[in-house]
């Protein structure tokens, strides 16, 4: 099975900061990686696909990179509407998703 | 607009059958570039994904529910379905059913909470 791992667990970072959290697998996944947002209390929503593609309506300050088994996600201007869990999904191992643990982000 | 709904019972009891319907509106669950998902949350916990369905009513289950769960789809009321059955405590979590486009769940509702309790 991949195992999905997110650093730092939770972080809290000041209006404008750059914000980055990084994504490991356990083994190559290529780019077969998607980054979600969950506010409290509401569902998920997708942001990132393809560990860099942006999804339609999503704010251009969120972006993703990397490849491989090591991926980041930013937020270029953290914002105070940005407070939420991410989470990054693998899918290397289709039919299979796998969910990373979660970062939570809130607001200094 | 898509919209998925869940629908079901909240609290079941140790050992009984969990059953969960998620109704689509907004297009159509026939559409052959999607398939229909269900994903769950325990409380204060991360995201596990359960299985999803075609149109066609083929299935995928995650391998750790596999022996336990059903999806089913019903294309004349554009819904599909979940049970998840010999509940216990563990299964206690927020349940999403979510549309799948390819590697990722694009559409999800709102979510339920389901608690298995006596």
């Amino acid at each position: 099975d991949i195992q999905m791992t997110q650093s730092p667990s939770s972080l809290s970072a000041s209006v404008g900061d750059r914000v980055t959290i990084t994504c490991q697998a356990s083994q190559d996944i290529s780019n077969y990686l998607n980054w979600y947002q969950q506010k409290p209390g509401k569902a998920p929503k997708l942001l990132i696909y393809d560990a860099s593609n942006l999804e339609s309506g999503v704010p251009s300050r969120f972006s993703g990179g990397g490849s491989g088994t090591d991926f980041t996600f930013t937020i270029s201007s953290l914002q105070p509407e940005d407070t939420a869990t991410y989470y990054c999904q693998q899918y290397d191992n289709l039919p299979l998703f796998t969910f990373g643990p979660g970062t939570k982000v809130d607001i200094k | 607009q898509l919209q998925l709904q869940e629908s079901g019972s909240g609290l079941v009891k140790p050992s009984q059958t969990l059953s969960l319907t998620c109704a689509v509106s907004g297009g159509s669950i026939s559409s052959g570039a999607y398939s229909w998902s269900w994903i769950r949350q325990p409380p204060g916990k991360g995201l596990e994904w359960i299985g999803y369905i075609y149109h066609s009513g083929t299935t995928y289950y995650n391998p750790s529910l596999k022996s336990r769960v059903t999806i089913s789809v019903d294309r004349s009321k554009n819904q599909f379905s979940l049970k998840l059955n010999s509940v216990t405590a563990a299964d206690t979590a927020v349940y999403y059913c979510a549309r799948r486009l390819i590697s990722r769940f694009d559409h999800w509702g709102q979510g339920t909470l389901v608690t298995v309790s006596s």
